[in-house]
């Protein structure tokens, strides 16, 4: 069965530092991999996919299939990040539904 | 419409009752979903419509839950004798037929039983 896990249920940073969520997945396949955001009083966004190899609004996140993870990163933080973001696993055995984890409150400080 | 449409976004109903929650997708967009969003719980799968058939409705906890599409477009997702632990955000999304697209989400229902 696939899993998504996010160890951090809070990561508190200051404006201007490094930041890393973390995120790792169990899928025997070949997975899929998203991270959604959810800024405050707003709808859940998909932020990027792996596929697109994209960076969006400073993020980005690379696969890794030897450590299982997905770990989204930004050199440096700005308030605006400040938002709660969930990692996603696509499973093609799975129906084509995501998996979600259980979520990373961002807080950027200043 | 342009985005995903969710009714009501607030239900407050006493345990026992009935409850429909609506959710109205993208034109265009085949594929549906609902998910149940709890403190420290993240999203929980519950139910994935593609067209007017649901092929995945594996996360629905109980036989109180139901859920049915009709034209290919709106869905209701009904609770029956709703309980306490059924208060949580549901959640909807719509996507043109695979997640790869990325999920369309609606703003939620707030469900609150008492």
């Amino acid at each position: 069965a696939q899993r998504v896990t996010q160890p951090e249920k809070l990561l508190s940073v200051f404006k201007g530092a490094p930041v890393e969520l973390k995120c790792n997945y169990s899928y025997s396949g070949s997975p899929e991999l998203f991270w959604y955001v959810q800024y405050s009083r707003q709808r859940l966004q998909l932020l990027l996919r792996h596929i697109s190899r994209e960076s969006i609004k400073g993020f980005t996140a690379d696969l890794n299939k030897g450590e299982t993870s997905f770990h989204l990163k930004k050199p440096f933080a700005q308030e605006e990040d400040s938002a709660m973001y969930y990692c996603a696993l696509n499973s093609m055995g799975g129906g084509n539904k995501l998996t979600f984890g259980t979520g990373t409150q961002l807080k950027v400080e200043l | 419409g342009a985005g995903v449409s969710q009714s009501p976004s607030n239900k407050v109903t006493e345990k026992g009752k009935d409850v429909e929650l609506r959710c109205d997708p993208i034109s265009g967009h085949t594929a549906l979903y609902w998910y149940r969003q709890s403190l420290g719980q993240g999203l929980e799968f519950l139910i994935y419509f593609q067209g007017n058939s649901a092929p995945d409705k594996s996360g629905l906890p109980s036989d109180r839950f139901s859920a049915e599409r009709t034209g290919g477009s709106v869905s209701t997702l009904t609770i029956q004798r709703t309980q306490q632990e059924d208060s949580a955000v549901y959640l909807c999304a719509s996507s043109l037929g695979f997640p790869l697209e990325g999920y369309t989400f609606g703003s939620g229902t707030r469900l609150t039983v008492v």
